[in-house]
């Protein structure tokens, strides 16, 4: 079936620095999300992606929809311990219900 | 201003035995999911409900069943409970944009069901 690689799997920055996450996949899709995950919480949704080359901003957060419909990338500028968290990529086809969420990409801020 | 409400939030089973997760959603979203996270593995669909009265398979539903009792509420239920089945399981809702633009919108999820199988 299909997968998604996510990476990197963790990263530990400092606290003012940017950050950039990305995911891959081996087949195309027509949507990709990017979620939070916050302990002992759901994930909740953060960017949304609907055309390929898409690249859509949500504050410190750009997200961008790979040319290939194969990639999505998520960067966070100037990041703050609040970001602390698991960031998921998920993609899913035109009329699909099935979305597809890769492992995740755990975050660290230090202060 | 609840979104999704799951229950309950942890869980302990022994091993064979069943129990129910109920999952409500008060926004008239039409579609509704459940999934399970494990360690390094994401999130997994288990079973969907694309709209009140219909349920399917996703990438991992043996073991499990469900019910779309309505439009607000899905149960995801464990006949026989396996040490395998021990995980946080996410129940979901989203709506529909419409085939042109995409298919379901984002989901909202709940906040999670704890259940260790023993």
């Amino acid at each position: 079936g299909q997968q998604l690689n996510q990476s990197p799997q963790s990263m530990f920055i400092q606290e003012g620095e940017d950050v950039s996450m990305n995911c891959t996949s081996s087949s195309i899709f027509n949507t990709w999300l990017w979620y939070k995950q916050e302990p002992g919480e759901g994930p909740v949704l953060l960017i949304a992606l609907y055309k390929a080359g898409e690249l859509t901003s949500n504050g410190r957060l750009t997200a961008q929809f790979g040319i290939t419909r194969k990639d999505s990338f998520l960067n966070i500028s100037a990041s703050i311990p609040s970001d602390v968290g698991i960031y998921f990529c998920a993609g899913r086809n035109t009329g699909g219900f099935k979305t597809i969420f890769g492992a995740g990409t755990r975050l660290f801020v230090k202060a | 201003n609840a979104g999704v409400t799951q229950t309950p939030k942890f869980q302990v089973l022994k091993t064979g035995q069943s129990m129910t997760l109920q999952c409500a959603q008060d926004m008239n979203h039409n579609s509704m999911y459940w999934y399970r996270q494990d360690p390094g593995m994401g999130l997994r669909l288990i079973y969907y409900s694309a709209s009140e009265g219909t349920t399917d398979k996703g990438e991992v539903p043996n073991g499990y069943n469900v019910s779309r009792l309505n439009k607000r509420e899905f149960s995801l239920r464990l006949e026989s409970a396996a040490p395998s089945q021990t995980s946080v399981y996410f129940c979901a809702s989203s709506e529909w944009r419409g085939t042109a633009t995409g298919g379901a919108d984002g989901y909202t999820f709940g906040s999670g069901t704890r259940l260790t199988v023993v």
